[in-house]
């Protein structure tokens, strides 16, 4: 079971940092937990993966807790642009396959 | 990342016709992935397509509705046949990338259908 767990939604103000939880507590020790989002009108865009240790990028920082059974998307200063349906998902086979939850809509308030 | 391109963007289509979306990448990449975005609802995996093999389709899709090409590493087609309504949807592909095969997507084909 892949299955990850995600708040509906979340608000912050701009320019603030934005602490975006997920839930995967069945996961396997080699599954990766990859972060997408969804601005409106526009295609999946790829965030952020991690394995065990916390990892960041130009876009994002991701958390991962020691037990790997939770983890958490830090988008660090929230920008209007970022407000996106984000994606936690853990790829269901060895070749990425991923299966989409309902995600978590950001919405930043300026 | 790879660049992902699919054509049409959209198109208004009748009940009973086919129409085939095409997904083109700037690089050669082996794992390419089919999507459908029904509206105001997530993405659903339509199958996975890898070149040189039959396509992989999830439950609930089947070959005949959404026969699927991969002549080769950088082009894949979807088709969506006797359309209905009912697959009014955007359709997506990506490719997997990197150790974890993370996904990057085309911009997507808006289908109606009327």
């Amino acid at each position: 079971d892949a299955k990850t767990t995600q708040p509906n939604s979340m608000e912050s103000n701009e320019e603030e940092p934005v602490h975006l939880p997920c839930n995967h507590s069945t996961i396997s020790g080699t599954d990766y937990i990859h972060w997408y989002r969804q601005l409106p009108s526009q295609g999946p865009e790829y965030v952020i993966h991690g394995l065990t240790s916390n990892v960041n990028n130009r876009m994002a920082s991701l958390a991962i807790a020691e037990d790997r059974k939770s983890s958490t998307l830090i988008l660090h200063r929230a920008t209007l642009r970022d407000a996106a349906v984000y994606y936690c998902i853990r790829p269901t086979d060895s070749w990425g396959k991923l299966q989409f939850g309902a995600g978590t809509q950001v919405v930043v308030t300026p | 990342s790879a660049v992902i391109s699919q054509k049409p963007s959209r198109d208004i289509c009748q009940r009973g016709t086919s129409l085939t979306i095409q997904c083109q990448v700037d690089s050669q990449v082996t794992m390419m992935f089919w999507y459908r975005q029904q509206p105001g609802q997530s993405l659903t995996l339509i199958a996975t397509a890898n070149q040189g093999s039959e396509a992989t389709y999830e439950s609930g899709f089947v070959i005949d509705k959404f026969p699927i090409s991969r002549p080769n590493l950088t082009f894949s087609t979807l088709t969506v046949s006797n359309m209905s309504p009912e697959d009014s949807s955007i359709y997506l592909c990506s490719v997997g990338e990197g150790a974890a095969y993370e996904q990057y997507f085309g911009p997507g084909t808006r289908l109606t259908v009327t």
